[in-house]
C-alpha cells in the first residue's frame, strides 16, 4: 500500500525557516518524481514544487522560487521541502504527492506563519 | 501561467441526478487535465487523469471528457457520498495549476 507521511509543520515566525519531510513507503521511491502542493485555510490547491525521480530536475512556482528548496533522499525514501524567509501567505497545509498524475497524497502538515 | 476556471463554483443537485462540472483553461492544455475530489478534512483524491482515464478504484459513474481548452467531469448518478469539492488540474506546462474548485452539495 502506498503511504506518504508528512511531518515538520507547526507555528513559525515570519522570516524564519522550516523544513518539511515526507516519508514514502509501499512503492519504489526512486522511480517516481515527487511534488509538494499546499492549501491555505479554506482555499484551493496550489502546486508548490516538483522534483524528478533522481533529483536532477526541480521546478517551482514563482512565489517560492529562491526561498524554498525541494530535495529528496532516495536511500531513505524521503522527500523534503526547505522553506526559508517564510511569509504569512505561506500559511497552508502542505501535502506531498507522487508525481505520476498526483495519484497518491499524504495527509498533510499544517504550517502557520505568524508572529 | 495557464489559468484554470471552474464553473459553477457551487452546484446543488439531487441524489440520482446527472451532474456536469466544467473547467476551462486559458490556453490549449493538450488533454493534460486531471480531476480531484476533496472531502472535508481529507487530502485530495485523483478521480480522472489525462481528461478521460478513470483512476483505479473510482466508481464508473465518474467520467471525463474534453479537449483543447474545455473539459468536463460528469457524475452519471449523484450519490450522497459524492458531496465534496472538485478541482481540475493542468499538467501540460509549468507552473502546474489548479482550478479554484466546484463545491458539490446535495439538495
Amino acid at each position: 500500500e502506498v503511504q506518504l507521511v508528512e511531518s515538520g509543520g507547526g507555528l513559525v515566525q515570519p522570516g524564519r525557516s522550516m523544513k518539511l519531510s515526507c516519508a514514502a513507503s509501499g512503492f519504489t521511491f526512486s522511480n517516481y518524481g515527487m511534488a509538494w502542493v499546499r492549501q491555505a485555510p479554506t482555499k484551493g490547491l496550489e502546486w508548490v514544487a516538483t522534483i524528478s525521480y533522481d533529483g536532477s530536475s526541480t521546478y517551482y512556482r514563482d512565489s517560492v522560487k529562491g526561498r524554498f528548496t525541494i530535495s529528496r533522499d532516495n536511500a531513505k525514501s524521503t522527500l523534503y521541502l526547505q522553506m526559508n524567509s517564510l511569509r504569512s501567505e505561506d500559511t497552508a497545509t502542505y501535502y506531498c504527492t507522487r508525481g505520476d498524475q498526483f495519484a497518491y497524497w499524504g495527509q498533510g502538515t499544517l504550517v502557520t506563519v505568524s508572529s | 501561467d495557464i489559468q484554470m476556471t471552474q464553473s459553477p463554483s457551487v452546484l446543488s443537485a439531487s441524489v440520482g441526478d446527472r451532474v456536469t462540472l466544467n473547467c476551462k483553461a486559458s490556453q490549449n492544455i493538450n488533454k493534460y487535465l486531471n480531476w480531484y475530489q476533496q472531502k472535508l478534512g481529507e487530502a485530495p483524491k485523483l478521480l480522472i487523469y489525462n481528461t478521460n482515464n478513470l483512476q483505479t478504484g473510482i466508481p464508473s459513474r465518474f467520467s471525463g471528457s474534453g479537449s483543447g481548452t474545455d473539459y468536463t467531469l460528469t457524475i452519471s448518478s449523484l450519490q450522497p457520498e459524492d458531496v465534496a469539492t472538485y478541482f481540475c488540474f493542468q499538467h501540460n506546462s509549468w507552473p502546474l495549476t489548479f482550478g479554484s474548485g466546484t463545491k458539490l452539495e446535495i439538495k
